[in-house]
């Protein structure tokens, strides 16, 4: 089955302790994207990657790092987490950056930073 | 800012009945997408207009673009139970091609009843 899986699902950490969340997707798609989505402010790009290690900055990336290594994946690092990065986030990807691609979002991670 | 102001926020219908919700945006569009987000669960791609379109069918889903009044519209006819959900609008804007950045609104909650 076609599909973007994000892991974990849900957790709750500290300030400070270094996270890392996954996401991997199964369709050989170029483009991968994350986002984080807060109640008044709607879904907000963080980072994106055009293919194989070519990455770059979305609206909201301070305080978050990424890496593509290898196609599929594509991990979202929180090396000191803050509280205001509690939220939720999702990983999406699509054939390609073309701009008629629709993209696949995974089922989402919720992050509570104390 | 984002992009898009979806309208209403929220609407509860009855099953069999349409349901139709409204968007807005602000700037020059390559097209406007619409996704479902069922509760706990990731985006999932309806339906894409492309701006040189006006309308746009999928099943029971009908989109109509108006690019003069930057617009647009999602009517789900004959809703069921299952269409409970949130809707939300995004865009690529003209100057997200090397991006692939979604804009999207803050979305219309529809809830069904049976």
């Amino acid at each position: 089955e076609a599909q973007v899986t994000q892991n974990p699902r849900y957790l709750i950490t500290v300030t400070g302790k270094k996270l890392t969340v996954t996401c991997s997707q199964n369709m050989n798609h170029e483009y991968m994207s994350w986002y984080r989505q807060d109640p008044g402010l709607g879904l907000r790009q963080i980072y994106y990657s055009m293919n194989v290690e070519v990455t770059d900055k979305g609206d909201v990336p301070e305080g978050y790092k990424v890496s593509r290594k290898e196609k599929r994946n594509f991990p979202l690092i929180l090396e000191s987490p803050s509280p205001n990065q509690t939220s939720l986030y999702f990983c999406a990807s699509s054939l390609s950056v073309g701009p008629n691609q629709p993209q696949h979002f995974g089922d989402g991670t919720r992050l509570s930073i104390l | 800012s984002q992009q898009g102001e979806e309208d209403p926020q929220a609407l509860s219908i009855q099953e069999g009945e349409n349901a139709t919700m409204n968007c807005s945006y602000k700037t020059s569009i390559n097209n406007l997408q619409w996704y479902r987000q069922n509760s706990g669960r990731g985006l999932v791609h309806l339906i894409l207009i492309r701006s040189n379109e006006r309308e746009k069918h999928s099943g029971r889903l009908r989109v109509t673009l108006d690019t003069s009044k930057k617009s647009s519209s999602l009517l789900i006819t004959a809703s069921r139970a299952a269409d409970t959900a949130s809707y939300f609008c995004a865009t690529r804007t003209r100057g997200s091609s090397n991006t692939g950045k979604l804009i999207f609104g803050q979305g219309t909650t529809l809830q069904v009843k049976p």
